[in-house]
């Protein structure tokens, strides 16, 4: 069974940093690139971060362009995402989720429960 | 720029049929999207991809109830014989060259 088991989130200040990890099972995790996808509160679904199954591209959304990072350990079957300059309208549940395989960018086939990131001072 | 336009409400009885609509903009009627339920308190799950030629793939475990179609620049949803844990919200997603495009979502009512 696939599983995606996001952790990391909590509360932080404006301006501060969080590293955000999906730990993946079920599935041989090497072989698939991998995603992040925020909602905010009571908001629709906004699309984060890919990163390629073997690491050589990496795509941001705008909004989160030259702040957000994201990276993978394929031996570890676990995907990151590292936040930096966090800004208030950052707050949002963040969801890990896998594209299928072969694709590149494109659409997710299983998703993650989420953690939940708030910034506030 | 790509746009995905979804209505934001729906509601249909228990036992009856509805149908959801995600269109594409201009200019980009060729494009496949996927379909994606959320229930409430829960993270997405998806359902489907839907190619313009109304050709589908559901994912693992999704019941024949929900099936896919399309029509010129809409995608359509199509959920048969209402449940009550089909009471949630559907988001449509594409993607073009380096991003990732959902739809606003709506939220499906089981009267």
């Amino acid at each position: 069974e696939v599983q995606l088991v996001e952790s990391g989130g909590g509360l932080v200040q404006p301006g501060g940093s969080l590293r955000l990890s999906c730990v993946a099972t079920g599935f041989r995790f090497s072989d698939y690139s991998m995603n992040w996808v925020r909602q905010a509160p009571g908001k629709g679904l906004e699309w984060v971060a890919y990163i390629s199954f073997g690491r050589t591209t990496e795509n941001y959304a705008d909004s989160v362009k030259g702040r957000f990072t994201v990276s993978r350990d394929n031996a570890k079957n676990s995907v990151h995402l590292q936040m930096h300059s966090l800004r208030v309208e950052d707050t949002a549940l963040y969801f890990c989720a896998r594209t299928p395989y072969g694709s590149s960018l494109s659409f997710f086939d299983y998703w993650g429960q989420g953690t939940l990131v708030a910034v506030s001072s | 720029q790509l746009v995905l336009t979804q209505s934001p409400s729906a509601s249909a009885s228990l036992g009856a049929s509805v149908r959801l609509t995600c269109t594409l903009n201009s200019g980009h009627s060729s494009y496949a999207i996927a379909w994606h339920q959320q229930q409430p308190g829960k993270g997405p799950r998806f359902l489907m991809k839907v190619n313009s030629d109304g050709s589908h793939n559901e994912g693992d475990g999704i019941p024949h109830r929900f099936s896919g179609s399309s029509s010129g620049a809409e995608r359509y949803l199509t959920i048969s014989r209402l449940q009550s844990d089909d009471e949630a919200d559907y988001f449509c997603q594409t993607w073009v060259n380096d991003i990732v495009i959902f739809g606003g979502g709506t939220k499906v009512t089981v009267l």
